[in-house]
Parts: structure tokens; C-alpha cells; sequence
């Protein structure tokens, strides 16, 4: 099977703009989780979509948002970038429950200037 | 809230010792542990879990953990690192729901010759 995959891998833009992040989860997985990866704040849950709705969500402004379509695929959006934005973001899919596994992406870099 | 503490920020240690990354638990009620480790410029990838049964869990690439409820532990060993270890490895309980995971700060393992 074809793993969790990401794009673009990388990315910088400039303060005020705005991002979206694409992911592809594994075949068969409804559940797609993302993740901020800061050396400040380390690993840091967005957010969990499952069948196309929100199941939880983390401490973050209304920014940052996402959401998930009916083949799984998610995406997730950065509105007005800041600097502290420039972050490693991950999606990680899984099954459906807390025991699965979570398989996660390598990940988009984000560099805000 | 459950939640996870790893006591080393960084562990060196020397080709074919052995090593123990430490991490503590904060819960009163069953758990769902996990270690994962992330190489330079990856993802997360699981090592192992633990979600009942057996407190020896063995994972890939010769690690191994135990869960110790009276300690509230979960440390991951290897009686012998290789080069290719040396890594980022974090522990993580799933936390809020869903697939939520709260990782701890992660440890850094340095393998030296």
C-alpha cells in the first residue's frame, strides 16, 4: 500500500498571506489527523477529520482550519500567516479508533518571511 | 487529562551499548501508550504499542518497551544501538477523543562510534 503522502513539501511565503497543505491518507483510512512541529512547542494536534467531519480539535486560532472530502483526501488552510506559522506540518491517517496505528506523512515545511 | 513526560531531552550513547529512553504516564485509567521515532527530515513512524495484554511489547528494529502500571512508566530499550538509530523519539497517549495523540518533548538519541 502507498503510505500517507503530502504536498508541497516545502513552502515559504510572506507574513499575511495564506496556505493550504494537501494530504493523501493510506487507502482504506478514514481518519486523518494533523500536527504543527515546532523546535519551541514540539508536537502540537491540529486537528482530526473523520468521514468528512471534524472529531476534535486543538488549542489553535480559527486560522487555521481544514477539512476532509469524500475520498478521505484532506486539506488544511492557514489564513493570515505569521511568522511564528513556519512550522513542520504532518497529517497522520489511521483507521478509526485510538488503538490504530497512526501512519504519518513526511510532512510539509512551512517558512513564513 | 492524560498526558506523557519524557525525562531526557538527549541521550548519547556509544555503538552496541545498550539504551533507555524514559517515559512517565499521567492517567488513572487504562491506557494506550505509544513510542514513535522520527529520522532527519521525516515523519513520525511507530516503533510499538502498547494497548493491553502482555507489559513486554517488541517493536521493530530490536526495540522493545515495558509497561509498568505501579511506575506508570513505559521506557523503551535496545541492548544494542547502531548508527542508524540515532533519531528523534517521542512517546505519545492518545488523549480527547477520537485520535487525538499528546506527545511528550521527545528525546534525542546521538549514537557515536
Amino acid at each position: 500500500k502507498a503510505g500517507v503522502t503530502q504536498t508541497p513539501r516545502y513552502l515559504i511565503k510572506t507574513r499575511g498571506q495564506q496556505v493550504t497543505l494537501s494530504c493523501s491518507p493510506i487507502s482504506g483510512h478514514r481518519s486523518v489527523s494533523w500536527y504543527q512541529q515546532t523546535p519551541g512547542q514540539g508536537l502540537q494536534f491540529l486537528f482530526e477529520y473523520f468521514s468528512e467531519t471534524q472529531r476534535n480539535k486543538g488549542n489553535f486560532p480559527g486560522r487555521f482550519s481544514g477539512r476532509q472530502f469524500s475520498n478521505s483526501r484532506s486539506e488544511m488552510n492557514v489564513s493570515t500567516l505569521e511568522l511564528g506559522d513556519s512550522a513542520l506540518y504532518l497529517c497522520a491517517s489511521s483507521l478509526e479508533r485510538a488503538r490504530d496505528t497512526q501512519y504519518f506523512g513526511p510532512g510539509t515545511r512551512l517558512t513564513v518571511l | 487529562a492524560q498526558s506523557v513526560t519524557q525525562l531526557d531531552s538527549q541521550v548519547p550513547v556509544f555503538e552496541e551499548a545498550p539504551v533507555e529512553l524514559r517515559c512517565n504516564y499521567s492517567s488513572s485509567v487504562s491506557v494506550y501508550l505509544f513510542w514513535y521515532v522520527q529520522y532527519p527530515n521525516q515523519g513520525l513512524q511507530l516503533l510499538l504499542k502498547y494497548l493491553s495484554g502482555s507489559t513486554l511489547v517488541k517493536g521493530i528494529n530490536g526495540f522493545e518497551a515495558e509497561f509498568n502500571k505501579s511506575q506508570t512508566s513505559f521506557h523503551l530499550r535496545k541492548p544494542s544501538v547502531h548508527i542508524s538509530d540515532t533519531a528523534e523519539y517521542f512517546c505519545a497517549v492518545p488523549t480527547g477523543g477520537g485520535n487525538k495523540l499528546t506527545f511528550g518533548t521527545g528525546t534525542q538519541l546521538k549514537v557515536e562510534l
